[in-house]
């Protein structure tokens, strides 16, 4: 079953806009990463959050982190068309002696220049 | 260049031919990974390894073998292809198996079993 499970599923918006995508997930976690994924190629990191944090920034990217709702969020502010891709939340659940990294099923962002 | 290669990028075989996908990494990393990806599903972990000799079942092993003699090496065998793997699959690699840190991605193979 799904760990992490993005919301909404896909998203448009205007060049410009803010663009909030959320990721739920089930168990406890170490760390969720968030990733992007040009159309079939690789997934790049974008960034990663602890479970002791809160809120972390990179650039125009904004990752929120709420261990007891067991939620994050990432906010792309000012988007530019190049941010169009997939994203993906990731967590590393905390089970037994495994270090599986499961990731959800991506939300699927289009940014209109 | 860091960076994980995968070969071949596009694969068509027939069911039941064993083959094999290479995946390397020049980082020196310790934890590498397998994973597919198919429309809806996201990505699905097949197998990992913490490091040489030492490899683990993700939540899609089946159908799926591994092994882990080099630690820059880590190569995906479909023994007995079927159908159902068609999937574009991905290698990844990162520095630290005591917590996952960022994952470093292949460029993917897109695999097809008629």
């Amino acid at each position: 079953s799904q760990q992490g499970e993005e919301d909404p599923q896909a998203l448009s918006i205007q060049e410009g806009e803010n663009a909030t995508m959320n990721c739920s997930y089930k168990t406890s976690i170490n760390n969720l990463q968030w990733y992007r994924q040009n159309s079939g190629r690789g997934l790049v990191h974008l960034i990663l959050i602890r479970s002791n944090e809160r809120e972390k920034h990179s650039g125009r990217l904004r990752v929120t982190l709420d261990t007891s709702k067991k939620s994050s969020s990432l906010l792309i502010t000012a988007s530019r068309a190049a941010d169009t891709a997939s994203y993906f939340c990731a967590t590393d659940p905390r089970m037994d002696s495994s270090y599986k990294l499961i990731f959800g099923s991506g939300t699927r962002l289009l940014v209109r220049p | 260049e860091a960076q994980v290669t995968q070969n071949p990028r596009y694969l068509i075989t027939v069911t039941g031919k064993k083959l094999t996908v290479t995946c390397s990494q020049n980082m020196n990393h310790e934890y590498m990974s397998w994973y597919r990806q198919d429309p809806g599903l996201g990505l699905r972990q097949i197998y990992y390894s913490m490091n040489v000799e030492v490899t683990d079942k993700g939540d899609v092993p089946e159908g799926y073998k591994v092994s882990r003699k080099e630690k820059r090496n880590f190569p995906l065998i479909l023994e007995s292809p079927s159908p159902n793997q068609t999937s574009l699959y991905f290698c990844a690699s990162s520095y630290s198996a005591g917590q996952l840190n960022e994952q470093f991605f292949g460029p993917g193979t897109r695999l097809t079993v008629l």
